[in-house]
């Protein structure tokens, strides 16, 4: 199974400020042929079920404000919110998708701070 | 707009069976990979396995020997049977839907649309 580790486990940042939420796979999910990352990202607020920010590591879903960016290499990617609001409070998975069983990592949680 | 509803009994007692259904709305099952994850209250998600419209499916290899899941094309419904249930068994369930084949050429393995899920207890 990959491993997804993400760092950290929590996370505060002040309104309006940068934040940078880390995912590392314990192999490489950049499949050659296509050139593409197998990595998503979701964000799942108290109470609610886990909503898709990103896929492909850096595509936005649609919807998704745009402050909300990803990016990455083969194993290290990071989600980066460019301009912390209060709405963007939650916790953060990252998952893999580019080989079963699809795995995630054990969340981030965001704060204001 | 597309709706994802779990259902099913929120207690199931140890060593019996669990039973969920998915019910979808405002569109069709058909072309997508229907998915069931779980998540503990308080701690991460845990990706059950698969099942294909058709009805072909992929299961995690930890769970594969437990868990069943199958599609009713006519009534618009996803089901997971997970036989044996125990105490680690407790958690939300959700089911959640990966695009077509046909979005990106390939199965990709994203979840785009989820379940609002449902909390099964498991008691002795």
């Amino acid at each position: 199974d990959i491993v997804m580790t993400q760092s950290p486990d929590s996370l505060a940042v002040s309104l309006g400020e940068r934040a940078t939420i880390n995912c590392k796979t314990s192999q490489s999910i950049l499949y050659g042929s296509n050139n593409k990352k197998y990595l998503a990202w979701y964000q799942q607020k108290p109470g609610q079920s886990p909503r898709l920010l990103i896929y492909w590591a850096s595509t936005r879903e649609s919807g998704v404000p745009d402050r909300f960016s990803g990016s990455g290499s083969g194993t290290d990617f990071t989600l980066t919110i460019s301009s912390l609001q209060a709405e963007d409070v939650a916790v953060y998975y990252c998952q893999q998708y580019y080989s079963t069983p699809y795995t995630f990592g054990q969340g981030t949680k965001l704060e204001i701070k | 707009q597309v709706h994802l509803q779990e259902s099913g009994p929120g207690l199931v007692k140890t060593s019996e069976t669990l039973s969920l259904t998915c019910t979808v709305s405002g569109g069709s099952i058909s072309s997508y990979y229907w998915n069931w994850i779980r998540q503990v209250p308080g701690k991460g998600l845990e990706w059950l396995g698969y099942v294909y419209y058709t009805g072909s499916t992929v299961y995690s290899p930890s769970l594969q020997s437990r868990v069943t899941m199958s599609v009713d094309s006519s009534k618009n419904q996803v089901f997971l049977k997970m036989d044996s249930v125990t105490a680690a068994d407790a958690a939300v369930y959700y089911c959640a839907r990966v695009p077509p084949y046909e979005r990106f050429g390939e199965l990709s393995g994203m979840f785009d649309l989820w379940g609002q899920g449902t909390l099964v207890t498991v008691s002795s």
